[in-house]
């Protein structure tokens, strides 16, 4: 069945420096999405990124779409401790109505 | 507040026993998700329901069980507990179309398990 990937599991940034996760899908996705988990809270919707090669920002948040539309990537620029948090790729294949999640990346942010 | 209600947000029953999770969607949401959350596999899809119809189903397992009802609010049933059903489960909706669910998921606040 189809299987998401997110790496790393776990990052440790500096207050100001950058951060970015990536997820790999296993099969060709039709859309993938992105959540925001904050510790002790629910996931709350970042993004949705449909086409190939798509590049989408939010602020200091940026998202690729891989031109394959099995890979994706959150880049976060000169984080800030209310960046904190769990971030998950999730992935809709085709016809397939349900969407898969990767592991997350859990990011912690040093003042 | 995202809309997404569930109920109980605490539960802390036995091995054995049998537990109710309940979630009512966002006004107007025709699907609902659940999920479940635990520390080291992130968060597993269970099943989806489309306007009280099934439409998709993750690793659910047998004791697992669960249903939309014809008010669009949702249950899921978990029997015959063991301690490694201890996790978060989560609802979560969406608006939906007939041809299956795009656009973000909502979700509550989740309901902690904990099996003793």
């Amino acid at each position: 069945g189809q299987q998401v990937m997110q790496i790393p599991q776990y990052q440790h940034v500096q207050e100001g420096e950058d951060f970015t996760t990536y997820c790999n899908s296993s099969t060709t996705l039709s859309n993938i999405q992105w959540y925001k988990q904050r510790p002790g809270g629910h996931p709350v919707f970042l993004i949705q990124l449909v086409k190939s090669g798509e590049v989408k920002k939010q602020k200091r948040l940026t998202f690729q779409f891989g031109e394959a539309k099995k890979n994706s990537s959150l880049h976060i620029t000169a984080t800030q401790t209310t960046d904190v948090g769990t971030y998950f790729c999730a992935g809709r294949g085709g016809s397939n109505y349900k969407l898969t999640f990767g592991k997350g990346t859990l990011l912690t942010v040093n003042p | 507040d995202s809309g997404v209600t569930q109920t109980p947000k605490h539960l802390i029953t036995a091995t054995g026993q049998r537990v109710t999770l309940r979630c009512s969607p966002r006004s107007g949401d025709l699907s609902v998700y659940w999920y479940q959350q635990s520390l080291d596999q992130g968060l597993q899809f269970l099943i989806q329901y489309y306007n009280g119809e099934e439409r998709a189903k993750g690793n659910i397992l047998e004791r697992f069980s669960a249903q939309q009802f014809p008010d669009l609010h949702s249950e899921l049933n978990l029997s015959s507990l063991e301690l490694g059903d201890s996790a978060l489960y989560f609802c979560a909706s969406s608006p939906g179309t007939s041809g299956g669910a795009t656009g973000e998921l909502f979700f509550g606040e989740g309901s902690r398990l904990t099996v003793l």
